[in-house]
């Protein structure tokens, strides 16, 4: 398969527990993209690097959150101290031009 | 700000039947690229297709067109023949290639497409 794949797909944690997620992308894509989507709604850009350049963050990502691209290869996603208003999926993309998914990490903070 | 706008939380259709999706945007920007993607109820985002702000032809892609109309700024996208396997949530979204070179996509609130026997 080689799609953009993430993992888990799907996380439980209590609250105050740190999470991390993996995203591997289609390897010649430079680009990679985090967004978050909460239930009913559309997905929200996080971040984004190219290469192993992380050029842009949202305001929706906050101190608790930290993203890496080592090497311009995979890239993982921290969550500190998780809260329960975290639980969301969380979605890996990767380009060229058109941006392709993967399917996701869901979390859920108990 | 860059916007987009889908305004129909659900919709029905009758299987073989065709749709149209509503999607309308709001950008200063000269060039731009709108998205339509697919997910199912397993989480995954699926590219449907892609319009570019000066392609002069409505993409197609198999069953799947795009109304583009530049001046009214809506992108819909139509589905004809509807099968079973449609049923699924539909966004649109849109890339600012001139003011924003992260190319991040910014989408709307969504689409539930669901299709009748």
């Amino acid at each position: 398969d080689t799609g953009v794949s993430q993992d888990p797909r799907h996380k439980i944690t209590k609250r105050g527990q740190n999470v991390t997620f993996r995203c591997d992308p289609i390897s010649e894509h430079n680009r990679l993209y985090w967004y978050r989507q909460t239930l009913g709604q559309g997905p929200e850009f996080l971040t984004y690097f190219q290469n192993e350049a992380q050029l842009e963050k949202s305001r929706l990502l906050s101190d608790r959150f930290s993203a890496e691209r080592p090497k311009g290869s995979f890239s993982t996603l921290e969550i500190q101290r998780t809260e329960q208003g975290d639980s969301a999926m969380y979605l890996c993309a990767s380009s060229v031009q058109v941006a392709f998914f993967g399917q996701g990490t869901r979390l859920t903070v108990v | 700000a860059q916007k987009i706008t889908q305004t129909q939380p659900g919709m029905f259709v009758q299987e073989k039947e065709a749709v149209t999706l509503d999607c309308t945007y709001d950008t200063s920007d000269q060039s731009y690229g709108l998205f339509w993607y697919k997910q199912p109820s397993s989480g995954e985002m699926i590219f449907l297709i892609y319009q570019g702000s000066y392609d002069e032809q409505n993409a197609t892609e198999g069953r799947y067109s795009l109304n583009f109309q530049k001046a009214r700024k809506s992108a819909n996208l139509v589905i004809s023949a509807s099968q079973l396997g449609d049923s699924a949530m539909y966004f649109c979204a849109m890339r600012e290639a001139w003011m924003d070179s992260s190319y991040k996509l910014i989408f709307g609130s969504g689409t539930r497409l669901l299709v009748r026997p």
